[in-house]
């Protein structure tokens, strides 16, 4: 059984600049959410993907956007970087059966520094 | 608005004692709850859950209580052991939603 996976695993981006985060979904999971987590902080909410469409969303601007793919893995898009959007970047996928989210399984994050 | 509070943010035992770690929450939509570990470097690891129609669920060294009149459950690790020491988060959910995270309480086990 393979967990989730996250790449990269740390990153430096320009403030300004756009980046992409990558995640692969437990085997048997259907549903990827991803967290931020700011030092001192837990994890937030930014998003959640069942069926390749966003079906829940915390409070983040527009310029954090998703994809969710056919085989379950996502993609995280920042855009116009911020300073403050420098975080650990958490995926965790799960099997949501319509009433309930079962097996949530972090990765091991991204380290975003925006500089 | 942080709906799930962990006010102690670190807690220091010694090898063999009970860790005690608390966590508040002010939504009584919630109904399922998680704890996890965290060590550095690494992301969060499942450590154990409790749904609403429970009060206690014991797994090995590690029990969680839920008291959700008082909207309060704990993790009990008896005995505690050094490699116990991590973040522990607590996390709880609405059917359906996301999970919403305490932000943590740093436990040290010192042998």
């Amino acid at each position: 059984e393979t967990g989730v996976t996250q790449s990269p695993t740390h990153l430096i981006k320009t403030r300004g600049q756009q980046v992409t985060l990558r995640c692969s979904s437990q085997s048997g999971h259907n549903t990827v959410s991803w967290y931020q987590q700011a030092l001192g902080q837990g994890p937030q909410f930014i998003f959640q993907y069942y069926r390749e469409e966003e079906n829940g969303r915390g409070n983040f601007p527009p310029r954090f956007s998703g994809l969710q793919f056919p085989n379950y893995s996502s993609e995280l898009n920042v855009n116009a970087l911020e300073l403050d959007d420098s975080a650990l970047y958490l995926c965790a996928s799960s099997l949501w059966t319509g009433r309930m989210n079962y097996g949530y399984t972090f990765g091991s994050g991204t380290r975003l520094t925006v500089v | 608005d942080q709906q799930v509070k962990q006010n102690s943010p670190s807690l220091s035992v010694q090898e063999g004692r009970i860790s005690i770690l608390n966590c508040d929450y002010t939504n009584s939509m919630f109904d399922y709850f998680l704890w996890y570990k965290k060590y550095p470097a690494e992301g969060p690891t499942f450590l154990i859950s409790i749904s609403s129609i429970k009060d206690k669920n014991e797994d090995g060294r590690f029990t969680v209580f839920l008291n959700k009149s008082a909207k309060h459950l704990s993790l009990h690790i008896v005995p505690s052991q050094p490699g116990d020491s991590a973040v522990y988060f607590c996390a709880a959910s609405a059917p359906g939603n996301q999970f919403y995270f305490g932000t943590g309480t740093s436990l040290t086990v010192i042998p």
